[in-house]
């Protein structure tokens, strides 16, 4: 099975400021990763899949890369609704596995 | 409107059954690849099972194997999630899903499973 290790699980942050969340695959995957963010209370929302590709109507400060096992979900300029639970998941091969998730919270 | 809508969930002993059901519309159904996806209170995303548009590939996570069972009705927009020998652990939401490589980008709206005596 692919691990999915996400780091980290908590950052505190400010309005405004950049963020960066990092997953890393325990093999190769290609560009085969999705970044979801999750509020309390709903389901999951997906943001990037294949790495990179945003996902249609997500604001353009949020971003995607990497390649291969190590990747990125990048938030530029955090805006309030912002703070959530962001998880990354490989789309690789089956079993899917999501990773342990990173709850962004208000500094 | 894409939606997704569970239905099914409750309270179930242990060594119990359920069987999830979530009806699909405004899409074409049969198009496209139908997953679940559970989360226990409090704790992450996990991946349960996903099958196949004509439904002849089915794939489950380690931990269900043997006592979970996805099926899907294209003539009835459903996916369906039969669920043996219910143990402690599997209680969670479960969430139906709509996709695979590219993400799962519809969800339903969870349905609750508790495992309890």
């Amino acid at each position: 099975d692919i691990q999915m290790t996400q780091s980290p699980s908590f950052v505190s942050a400010s309005v405004g400021d950049r963020v960066t969340i990092t997953c890393q695959a325990s093999q190769g995957i290609s560009n085969w990763v999705a970044w979801y963010q999750q509020k309390p209370g709903q389901a999951p929302k997906l943001l990037i899949h294949t790495a990179s590709t945003l996902q249609s109507g997500v604001p353009s400060r949020f971003s995607g890369s990497g390649s291969g096992t190590d990747f990125t979900l990048t938030i530029i300029s955090l805006q309030p609704e912002d703070f959530a639970t962001y998880y990354c998941q490989q789309a690789h091969s089956f079993p899917i596995t999501f990773g342990q998730g990173t709850r962004l919270e208000i500094k | 409107e894409v939606q997704l809508v569970e239905s099914g969930g409750g309270l179930v002993q242990p060594g119990g059954s359920l069987r999830l059901s979530c009806a699909g519309s405004g899409f074409t159904f049969g198009a496209y690849w139908m997953g679940w996806v559970r989360q226990p209170p409090g704790k992450g995303l996990e991946w349960v099972a996903s099958i196949k548009q004509d439904g002849s590939d089915k794939f489950y996570v380690d931990s269900v194997k043997g006592r979970f069972s996805i099926s899907r009705d294209n003539t009835r927009n459903s996916l369906d999630l039969q669920m043996n020998n219910l143990r402690a652990d599997d209680a969670a939401v479960y969430y139906c899903a709509r996709g695979f490589l590219t993400g799962y980008y519809y969800w339903g709206q969870g349905t609750l499973v508790t495992v309890s005596s």
